[in-house]
């Protein structure tokens, strides 16, 4: 059982949907991170927000839209996506400073058809 | 740019025999994490090198970091099959940002 919890597990779109990924820390960790990770692949960052703030985007297209609700909750807002986006979605967080390690949830599977 | 080069990126062992992953970075950094990876499921936090001359263990496994020469191992000892999953060395280039290498998948066989 991982302390970061990310739904839906699986996710299957099609390319003109709308979708949301979630992402649950109740841990008090004040920054969060998603990851893309494609098969057999090291993750990617993707985005890192810290006290709910965006303060890392890694040139990632805007078909794919983070937001920080709150200190424990991390979306990511899918629109438009390719195929090539097919992949496992991860979502991280850690205590600022950077002294610690990031904990990860077990991911979002997403398949674009 | 950082670059993060770990080898070998595929190592089959025997139960029982002893093993060493490497984790090269290109950029000066003093923080480095190793994570373990089983198929399909979430990376798990092993081991976090903050200094150099860091050696941290856990069980059959042993880190090491070396600033100097911008390289840290993870070094397996006695290998049981229950260590078979991909091992990632993660460096963090500036402000909680990391760069993983490619993966170890590692294979241990009875």
């Amino acid at each position: 059982d991982t302390e970061v919890t990310q739904t839906p597990k699986h996710l299957v779109m099609g390319m003109t949907n709308k979708k949301s990924l979630k992402c649950e820390q109740h841990m008090g960790h004040r920054a969060m991170y998603w990851y893309k990770q494609k098969a057999k692949k090291p993750p990617e960052l993707m985005f890192v927000y810290s006290y709910e703030k965006l303060s890392i985007n890694e040139s990632v297209p805007s078909r794919f839209s983070p937001e920080c609700p709150n200190s424990s909750l991390l979306n990511l807002h899918l629109h438009a996506l390719q195929p090539e986006d097919s992949a496992l979605y991860l979502c991280a967080s850690s205590h600022p400073p950077r002294n610690q390690p990031q904990h990860f949830g077990d991911g979002t599977r997403l398949s674009i058809l | 740019e950082l670059k993060v080069e770990q080898n070998p990126l595929f190592l089959s062992m025997q139960e029982g025999k002893n093993y060493t992953i490497y984790c090269n970075y290109s950029t000066t950094s003093d923080r480095l994490y190793w994570y373990r990876q089983d198929p399909g499921k979430s990376l798990e936090s092993l081991f976090v090198l903050l200094s150099n001359g860091a050696v941290k263990q856990e069980g059959r496994l042993m880190a090491s970091l070396d600033t100097k020469a911008r390289l840290s191992t993870l070094h397996i000892t006695a290998a049981v099959h229950d260590l078979s999953a991909t091992y990632f060395c993660a460096v963090d280039n500036a402000g909680n940002m990391l760069t993983f290498g490619g993966g170890t998948r590692l294979m241990v066989k009875p």
